[in-house]
Formats: structure tokens, sequence, C-alpha cells
């Protein structure tokens, strides 16, 4: 089965350098999510959106932003990077049909140095 | 606002044990999911609950959806090596089921299995 496909896996940037994680979502998926998680910490909720409109907001910097495109994919994009942006950084989806039950990406691995 | 505490935070169990996993809410949850994160991968969906009193049951797992739909529990019995993993609870608010409010992750449970 298709699952959530997240790019690119791994990330290395300077600090105030800017930079774009992508997700796809599984096909026929209405809501993306976005989570940010340190070491040793739970999935912290970013942004969703639900239907490419903005749904919800949770602890995004203003720094970030975020944008579901026509085809469900969604961009988050992460400027003036700072050292304690270096997280994993999950994209998850979910249908409505399916009650919301929230499939997770691979991730992706931001380290800033 | 809607704060979710999971309990313990490291669970160690011998192999062939059983062990509880708790989820406590400071507001009234329209529904509760559970994952489970293996080291070094992503949360995967294991199940869940929407209604009061819920009890659901996958194999060795059973899981608890409380009476006020405040607390919920993550019950594996005859713990295997394969159970090795952080177990997170992630409650929903809002007042319908089907609410789309966002999901609040537990700090999660991390269990450790000793042969």
């Amino acid at each position: 089965a298709a699952g959530v496909i997240q790019s690119p896996r791994h990330l290395i940037k300077e600090k105030r350098e800017t930079a774009t994680l992508k997700c796809y979502p599984i096909p026929r998926h209405d809501t993306v999510y976005w989570y940010q998680q340190g070491p040793g910490q739970d999935p912290q909720f970013l942004i969703s959106f639900y239907e490419k409109m903005q749904s919800d907001k949770g602890s995004i910097p203003d720094r970030f932003s975020a944008q579901q495109f026509s085809d469900y994919h969604s961009e988050l994009n992460m400027s003036s990077l700072e050292l304690g942006d270096s997280a994993l950084y999950f994209c998850a989806s979910s249908s409505t049909e399916f009650h919301y039950e929230q499939y997770f990406g691979p991730g992706t691995r931001l380290t800033v140095t | 606002g809607q704060q979710v505490m999971q309990i313990p935070q490291y669970q160690h169990v011998q192999e062939g044990e059983d062990f509880t996993t708790y989820c406590n809410s400071s507001t009234t949850l329209s529904n509760i999911q559970w994952y489970k994160q293996r080291p070094g991968g992503h949360p995967v969906f294991l199940i869940q609950l929407v209604k009061s009193g819920e009890v659901k049951k996958q194999k060795r797992l059973t899981f608890q959806f409380g009476e006020a739909k405040k607390n919920s529990s993550l019950h594996i019995t005859a713990t295997q090596t394969t159970d090795v993993g952080t177990y997170f609870c992630a409650g929903r608010g809002g007042t319908t089921t089907d609410s789309w409010g966002k999901l609040q992750f537990g700090a999660g449970t991390q269990v450790v299995v000793t042969p």
C-alpha cells in the first residue's frame, strides 16, 4: 500500500539558511499534518491542512510557513534556521473517511550547524 | 489548554511479563489514538478509541478509554522483544466524534524488553 512520502530524508543546513521540506500524502487523503520531534521528545504539532486550506495551527514559529498544493502535496518552508530547529520533521496524512487516523511518513532529519 | 500526560516515561520489562502504560488528559477528549514508534522509526498508528468505556484488543494489546473520556490505557501481555519502542497516546479535543482538532501527544512510554 502507498505510504506518506517525505523528501529529503536528511538535510544539513547552516544557521540563518532556509530549508524546504516536502510531503506527499497517501492518495485520497484530504488532511496533511506537520510535526516536529526533538531527540527523546514526543511529536509536536506544527500545522495542518484540510483540502488545501490551513485547518489548525500549533507551535509553529513565525519563521516557518507551510502550504498545501492543488495535487495535495505539502511543503514546510523554514527560514532563518537556528540550531534549535535541528529535529525530525514528520508529515502525516489522514482521511475523513477513516476518522482521521494519521499515517506518518518516514520523516526528514534536519541538522542545523 | 488541553494537556495529555503519559506514565510511566520508561518501562523495563522482562520478556513474558505484562505491563500497562497510562494516559491522562486535563480535558475531555473526543477520541484518543495510540501510536508505536520503534527506535529510529516513525510513529505508526495502532488504534483509535472513540466511545466512553471502549475496550479494543489487538492480539496481546488491550486498549481502554475511560468512562469520562479523559484517560486511556494500553496493556500488553506476555511482552516480546518485538514490543520494544515508544508508545504514544494522542488525544483529540472537541465534542464530536469526528472532531478534527489537533492531536495532542503524550510524552510517550519508552519500553525496553529484557530477554
